[in-house]
């Protein structure tokens, strides 16, 4: 596989829930990614770590809390969520950040459905 | 901002036949193009990538092309086999992060 590893790899949960994505990649990797893939559009990169330093956040609500606690580990908390949030959660990893021009290596993704 | 155009969304071959798939994008700066493939219930995957230091690469059966004037790449698959089915990725460095084509679903029947 990719050394990209998510769980849970599917989730359902109600709009009051709160949980969590994992993800854990073992490239030695200084950059990890969330992204959201929905049917029919492109991925939307989501946040951008480097070296566990926030260094994106494209307009993403406040629902969604995203966690570096070192370079290996990368979490999604989930709060409160409508349906349209039900999606594939991809996370993904690279060398560095590097404006976009390095490899990134996703995972297998985390298919959410919020009911 | 970059905008990354892919075409067609979705294409159908025969086992054997060559398939090609489009991206056009906005930010002539943008210099890094990958290309992923996913299959399902599976992540996007690297399958090639081009710079824009370079016109073409080829990896067996798989060739990327770049038209840096045009602002236009390509993706080439030739002797296509069933397991190419799957949906397929273009993206292009812009804004400091990839930016990704919707999707291209291929489809090849035996």
């Amino acid at each position: 596989e990719t050394g990209v590893t998510q769980t849970p790899r599917h989730l359902v949960m109600g709009m009051t829930n709160k949980k969590s994505l994992k993800c854990e990649q073992h490239l030695g990797h200084n950059a990890m990614y969330w992204y959201k893939q929905s049917a029919k559009k492109p991925l939307e990169l989501m946040f951008v770590y480097s070296l566990e330093e926030r260094v994106e956040n494209n307009s993403v609500p406040s629902r969604f809390s995203p966690e570096c606690p070192n370079s290996s580990h990368l979490f999604l908390h989930l709060h409160t969520l409508q349906p349209e949030d039900s999606a594939l959660y991809l996370c993904a990893s690279s060398q560095d950040v590097a404006g976009g021009q390095e490899t990134q290596y996703f995972g297998p993704g985390t298919r959410l459905l919020v009911l | 901002g970059e905008n990354v155009e892919q075409h067609p969304s979705t294409l159908s071959v025969q086992e054997g036949d060559s398939a090609v798939i489009k991206c056009t994008y906005s930010d002539s700066a943008s210099n890094y193009f990958p290309w992923y493939k996913q299959e399902l219930g599976k992540g996007p995957q690297l399958i090639i990538d081009i710079r824009s230091n370079v016109g073409e690469k080829k990896d067996q059966r798989i060739a990327v092309t770049l038209n840096k004037t045009a602002k236009h790449f390509s993706l080439h698959i030739t002797e296509t086999q069933p397991e190419d089915s799957a949906v397929y990725f273009c993206a292009a460095s812009g804004q400091g992060n990839l930016i990704f084509g919707k999707g291209t679903k291929l489809s090849v029947k035996p």
